[in-house]
């Protein structure tokens, strides 16, 4: 099992353009995360969605959008780059029920010049 | 808005010493996860706390959830050099919507 994948590992935008960030989990979970990470910071929530066609904000999601239309993936899209976004990116999946354990994927480094 | 934060931010200390690293907030959580980051890679879980007072140990690591599940401790016993990391504790909001918020993050290097 791969467990969580994210594509690309590295990115270097302009600002304005925009990209989406692909995620991709074989576990069959039902909760999966993005979050972005600044130098020597915490992780900080951006959406999450608890299935298939059900996503919610977290505390930063300005600049993103997410859509989920399987259970095994969870894009997260940039509109209009700015450099505010340069960070990295984590996608996280939950299994559900009772239990608290997230998996994460290797990360995205985003640059916005 | 819900904070937890983490200290001290920075620990740089000789192997064979003991540490702890602190995780506060004013906000009860459902639950405390804590977590060891490795440079590039990921968050990968270390425990979860569920019960105030509960006390989980991992080796020469030990874990405690305060009594009321506002706050949360990592203490480190004899540091090695493969304890290095960053080190982020994460509660579950009570909202029952599976939330998690992060600490600011602890980075712990341990010289030889």
């Amino acid at each position: 099992n791969a467990g969580v994948t994210q594509t690309p590992k590295f990115r270097i935008l302009k600002i304005g353009q925009s990209m989406t960030l692909q995620c991709t989990q074989d576990m069959n979970h039902n909760y999966m995360y993005w979050y972005r990470q600044d130098p020597g910071m915490g992780l900080k929530l951006i959406y999450y969605s608890v299935g298939a066609g059900i996503t919610d904000k977290g505390e930063v999601p300005n600049g993103y959008n997410v859509s989920r239309s399987t259970t095994e993936d969870f894009p997260l899209r940039l509109e209009l780059a700015a450099p505010s976004q340069t960070s990295v990116y984590f996608c996280a999946t939950r299994r559900g029920g009772n239990t608290d354990t997230q998996y994460f994927g290797p990360g995205t480094r985003l640059t916005v010049l | 808005t819900q904070l937890l934060e983490q200290s001290p931010q920075f620990l740089s200390i000789q192997e064979g010493e003991n540490l702890t690293v602190y995780c506060n907030s004013s906000s009860v959580f459902s639950s405390l996860q804590w977590y060891r980051q490795e440079p590039g890679e990921g968050p990968v879980l270390l425990v979860t706390v569920v019960t105030g007072g509960e006390v989980k140990k991992l080796k020469r690591l030990t874990f405690q959830f305060g009594d009321a599940r506002k706050d949360s401790s990592l203490h480190i016993t004899a540091a090695q050099p493969g304890d290095t990391g960053l080190y982020l504790c994460a509660g579950g909001l009570t909202s029952g919507t599976y939330k998690y918020i992060f600490g600011t993050g602890t980075r712990l290097k341990v010289l030889a």
